[in-house]
C-alpha cells in the first residue's frame, strides 16, 4: 500500500535553514503536502505542490519535489523559535483520504 | 477565516460506553474525514463522507463505528462501546470545492478508562 516515510528529528540553531524530507511510494499522488502541529494542537495545513511542479515558494517556506524519486522536500528560511513544532508531509490524489508520514519534530534552539 | 471546529476538546469515558464526537465543517465544502492520532503515532485515516454517504472507510472503521450528517452543518463520529485502544486524537476534516486543500479540526481528545 501506499507509504510515506519522513525522519523523526531535526534540530537547528535559530536563524538557520531547515530541510525536512520525506518519501513516498504512491505514484499517482496528485497532491503533496506539508501540515504543522504544534504541541496539544490541530494540524495546520503550511503548503502543498501538485504533482506536475518541481517547486514552489511562499514567504520562508519552499517547497521541492522530485517526482522521478518520489522526494519531497520542505525548506523553512531563517528558522525561529515558534516554528518548533511536528511537521507531517501527506499525499493525496485530490479528494481522496490523506496518507501522512510519522512526522519529523522540529526542534529550534535559542 | 472559516475553520473547522469540533466538540469536545476532550472527552473522558468509560470502557464500554459510547461517545460521540461532533465537527462542523467549513460550511461550502463537500468531502468530510475523520481521522485518529494515537499518541505517538502518525495521523490515520478513518473514514470519509460524501453526498450524504460514506464513500470510503479504512480496516480501522469497524462496526463499532458510524458517521452521521444529521443536519446541514454537523459531521458526528459515534464509537458504540469504547475500549481503550481507542483512546486517541480524533480530527475531523473537510475539503473544499477545488478538491485539494484538506482543512482540519483542532481535534478531540478521548480518554477511555
Amino acid at each position: 500500500g501506499e507509504d510515506v516515510e519522513q525522519s523523526l528529528f531535526l534540530s537547528v540553531r535559530e536563524g538557520d535553514s531547515s530541510v525536512i524530507n520525506c518519501t513516498y511510494t504512491d505514484s499517482s499522488s496528485t497532491y503533496l503536502y506539508w501540515y504543522k502541529q504544534e504541541p496539544g494542537a490541530g494540524l495546520q495545513l503550511l503548503t502543498y505542490i501538485f504533482s506536475n511542479m518541481d517547486m514552489k515558494q511562499d514567504q520562508r517556506l519552499t517547497v521541492l519535489l522530485n517526482k522521478k524519486d518520489k522526494h519531497l522536500s520542505l525548506r523553512i528560511a531563517d528558522t525561529q523559535t515558534g516554528d518548533s513544532a511536528i511537521y507531517f508531509c501527506a499525499e493525496s490524489t485530490g479528494n481522496t483520504p490523506l496518507v501522512f508520514g510519522k512526522g519529523t519534530r522540529l526542534s529550534v534552539i535559542a | 477565516e472559516p475553520e473547522v471546529t469540533q466538540t469536545p476538546s476532550h472527552q473522558v469515558t468509560q470502557m464500554g460506553q459510547e461517545v460521540i464526537l461532533r465537527c462542523v465543517p467549513i460550511s461550502n465544502h463537500l468531502y468530510f474525514y475523520w481521522y485518529r492520532q494515537i499518541l505517538g503515532q502518525k495521523v490515520e485515516f478513518l473514514v470519509s463522507f460524501y453526498n450524504n454517504e460514506i464513500s470510503e472507510k479504512s480496516e480501522i472503521f469497524d462496526d463499532q463505528f458510524s458517521v452521521e450528517r444529521p443536519d446541514g452543518s454537523n459531521f458526528t463520529l459515534k464509537i458504540r462501546s469504547t475500549k481503550l485502544e481507542d483512546s486517541a486524537m480524533y480530527f475531523c476534516a473537510s475539503i473544499d470545492d477545488r478538491a485539494y486543500e484538506q482543512y482540519f479540526g483542532p481535534g478531540t481528545r478521548l480518554t477511555v478508562t
